[in-house]
This record gives C-alpha cells, structure tokens and sequence, in this order.
C-alpha cells in the first residue's frame, strides 16, 4: 500500500543541538511538503519540493532547511533548534493537482 | 495570496444530527478546494475536493461539499453523523496555476459527536 513514513515518531531536542526529520513515500510522488502543525495555526508550509535534488521555501522557512536526495525521500534539518520550533510535523507527498498523502507526523519537543 | 477561514473552532452535535463545517476562501484565480480530516494523533487524511463541474462534490464516509462562488465558500456537510467523525476538519485550497501545487489551510474545526 501506497505510503508516507516518518521517522523518528517523536523526539526531545537540547536547545542549539542538530535535528533531522525523516520522510520515505512509496507513492511514486512528485510533489513532497513538510508541514508544521501548531494549536491554533492549522499546518503551515516549511519546505517543498518537486524533483530530487531541488528544493523550495514554503511560507515559514526560517531557521529549517531541507533535502531531497531522491524522488522517495525528504527531510527536514533543523541546525539550531530553538524553543519556538516545538510542534509536530507533517510530511505529505501529492502527483500534483491531487489529493496528497500525509505521513503520521513526528512529535518534537525542544528543551 | 489565497487564504482560508474557518469560523468556527469547535461544533458540538449528537449522533445522528446532520452538521455542516462552514469554510470561506479569498484567492483571485481558479482554485483546488478540499477537505482533510485528522483524528487525534493521526495524520491528516483526504476526504474531498472540487476544482471544476458539478458544485457538489461527494466523498466518502457520507460526507460532501458544496462550493459556491458567488459566497467564496466550500462548505462541508454530512447528513448523519456518527461518533466515529469525531476529528478535527480541515479545509484547504491551492492556486490551480500554482507550480508546487501547495496546500494552505484553514485553522480547522473539531467536531464533536456525543454518543
């Protein structure tokens, strides 16, 4: 069955310390997002990408960064985490013009 | 820009009451409008969408959504709820011109259906 796998389900982060959220989709997707979800805010668009290799600013790309080193897999990189960046996110894969696919999320709690 | 309000935060209604989720857009072109549903602790699931044609689009689980543009409004409605559609909904739209095919979307509604 077509997926959206996220890794790690959760994690607790030092405050400065490096953080890489992992994502694989099956789906044969084109189109892969990361999305941050906070109380409140809805899901608001970190990075996206379209083709491996390539990837672009969503509406919040501040203080993440992001990779896309093959069509399945996408990631996002936190360098410094920081307090504020404590939420859950979302990475979800889309042919484009469809609907997308979400990954069950990865909780991250910074301390 | 486009953006996407849903008014209300929480709807509260007992099984087998007919509900409606009220979503409002603003976004100048032609659009993708949709409709995902998150049960706690879960991530966000595809329940329908609408891009062009019939303004009533159908989706699973009973639900559907009417688009209407003359109100900028994509509202979703189910005609008897069960306690299993207790989630949060969130209502989405996406310029149809847009290269990346991004999704914003609203702040969502929880709905609570008591037994």
């Amino acid at each position: 069955e077509a997926a959206v796998t996220q890794s790690p389900r959760s994690k607790v982060a030092v405050t400065g310390g490096k953080v890489t959220l992992s994502c694989h989709q099956t789906n044969n997707h084109d189109y892969m997002y990361w999305y941050r979800q906070d109380t409140g805010h809805g899901l608001r668009l970190i990075h996206y990408s379209y083709v491996a290799d390539s990837t672009e600013k969503g509406d919040i790309p501040d203080g993440y960064k992001a990779s896309r080193p093959s069509q399945e897999n996408f990631s996002l990189i936190l360098e410094l985490a920081s307090l504020s960046q404590t939420a859950v996110y979302f990475c979800a894969s889309s042919s484009g013009r469809s609907d997308y696919t979400f990954g069950s999320g990865t909780r991250l709690l910074v301390i | 820009t486009q953006t996407v309000s849903q008014s209300d935060a929480h709807v509260t209604v007992f099984e087998g009451d007919s509900v409606e989720l009220r979503c409002n857009y603003s976004y100048g072109g032609s659009i993708y409008l949709s409709w995902y549903i998150q049960h706690h602790g879960r991530g966000l699931q595809f329940l329908l969408k609408y891009y062009s044609g019939n303004p009533v689009v159908q989706g699973v689980n009973g639900f559907k959504a009417e688009f209407s543009k003359s109100d900028s409004s994509f509202h979703l409605r189910k005609a008897s709820v069960h306690w299993s559609d207790s989630a949060v909904y969130f209502c989405a739209v996406s310029p149809s011109s847009n290269m990346g095919y991004k999704l914003t979307f609203g702040t969502g509604t929880s709905l609570l259906v008591d037994p």
